[in-house]
């Protein structure tokens, strides 16, 4: 089976930093991808993990543990815009992306 | 713009009508999904062309459900004999082929389905 479990929801500030967990269990692994998406709006493509480690992109960073079935994309000076759904998702080798339920972030003044 | 575009934005239908989704991807890419995301829940993989073969389809796809993508350019979704829990947004994504650690998937904004 697949499993791959997000927190629901999460509060934070304008200008501060916050990271949102994933972890994962799946048939098989070929990359984890995040991505945003406004309510009513595609899915955004934000960052890319296959191997261990950090991957870095402006505000936005990603990582993973391959070892440990984890990612986390981590957010820095936190903008009002980025209140939105952040979905992880798993490829899991068969050319589909199986997502997470996503996480609500709520961005407060 | 020369994002994934889908049609109609809306859809609205009594429940046992067919209905009829269209998806054009980006224009070079040869690779094309339909997703089906419900509210509150990550999209759901349905099934995915290379050009104009269909190379997987979801096991949790009923026959209802019927995907084509003719000259491996752009793609329909038919659902016939619609039922409530078909009510959805319907998503469809496209890529490049190759090495999918540089060819993320590109979402369209979707089609929503709203059975009566």
């Amino acid at each position: 089976g697949q499993n791959i479990d997000q927190p629901t929801e999460m509060t934070a500030t304008e200008g501060a930093i916050v990271q949102i967990n994933c972890t994962y269990q799946t048939s098989g692994f070929n990359g984890l991808f995040w991505y945003q998406q406004h309510a009513g709006e595609a899915p955004t493509f934000l960052s890319y993990n296959v191997l261990d480690g950090l991957e870095e992109k402006g505000r936005f960073s990603s990582f993973l543990s391959r070892s440990k079935g984890y990612s986390y994309l981590l957010l820095k000076e936190l903008q009002m815009k980025d209140s939105a759904s952040y979905l992880c998702a798993v490829n899991t080798g068969f050319q589909k992306l199986v997502f997470g339920t996503g996480t609500r972030l709520l961005v407060s003044p | 713009d020369t994002g994934v575009s889908q049609n109609p934005r809306h859809k609205i239908t009594k429940r046992g009508q067919n209905v009829t989704f269209r998806c054009d991807p980006i224009s070079e890419h040869n690779r094309l999904y339909w997703y089906r995301q419900t509210l509150g829940q990550g999209p759901e993989f349905l099934t995915y062309f290379q050009n104009e073969a269909q190379l997987e389809k979801s096991r949790l796809l009923s026959d209802r459900f019927s995907a084509e993508r003719p000259k491996g350019s752009f793609s329909t979704l038919e659902i016939q004999r619609t039922e409530q829990g078909d009510s959805a947004m319907y998503l469809c994504a496209s890529s490049l082929e190759g090495d999918f650690s540089n060819q993320p998937q590109h979402f369209g904004d979707g089609t929503r389905l709203s059975i009566l």
